[in-house]
């Protein structure tokens, strides 16, 4: 597509409710990226897939957080057991080039999805 | 641990006027850096970078300039627009590492 999409854009829940997050990335790009941000902080990186290597999980903040990426394109970011301190708005990036550098810093991002645990 | 650091959360300035928005980090392996820019309900979109072999880099009406010694950075927009009003988050990252990115500083440019 056009850009990084996206859904749901908004997802309320309650405390111990799974979630499940979509990034659907711009067609061709090899890097999928997840990032959150939560209220008053930076962006804080989550996950990383790169082509058919094993993704970088260092970010992932628990064992309750986990992200697949099927056929190199769609991915899925899951919370089980939802935590009010999951709350945040979770946003997907990719790029053309992979790794970490000069050219791959260049992310194109989604406009994320707007998680609130109740 | 905030690796990369913006100490101002918001700033106004007229429009017309000169924007400077500040960014300070700690990691002295960090060798590239780069300002995005958020509006509302959008993602961050990538504005200007800067390697650490420069101290300046400029593309039109943006500028972000490298101090090294002093782990500083700071993007000058000028003029500055109305359109410019976003969130700024200044980022860094070390060879073969992952973006670090700021808090973030709400800027406004009032008419």
């Amino acid at each position: 597509g056009a850009g990084v999409s996206q859904s749901p854009s908004n997802k309320v829940t309650e405390k111990g409710k799974d979630v499940e997050l979509r990034c659907d990335p711009i067609s061709g790009h090899t890097a999928l990226y997840w990032y959150r941000q939560s209220l008053g902080q930076g962006l804080e990186f989550l996950i990383y897939f790169q082509g058919n290597s094993a993704p970088d999980k260092s970010g992932l903040p628990s064992d309750r957080f986990s992200a697949e990426r099927t056929g190199g394109s769609v991915s899925t970011l899951t919370i089980q057991r939802t935590q009010q301190e999951d709350s945040a708005v979770y946003l997907c990036a990719s790029s053309s080039i992979g790794g970490w550098g000069p050219g791959a810093n260049v992310l194109t991002f989604g406009a994320g999805s707007r998680l609130t645990v109740l | 641990d905030q690796q990369v650091k913006q100490n101002s959360p918001s700033l106004s300035v007229q429009e017309g006027r000169i924007s400077i928005l500040n960014c300070d980090y700690t990691n002295s392996m960090f060798d590239y850096f780069l300002w995005y820019k958020k509006y509302p309900a959008e993602g961050p979109t990538f504005l200007i970078s800067i390697s650490s072999i420069k101290d300046k880099n400029e593309d039109g009406r943006f500028t972000v300039f490298l101090n090294k010694s002093a782990k500083h950075l700071s993007l000058h927009i000028v003029p500055s627009q109305p359109g410019d009003s976003a969130v700024y988050f200044c980022a860094a990252s070390a060879p073969a590492s992952k973006l670090t990115f700021g808090t973030g500083t709400r800027l406004q440019v009032t008419l």
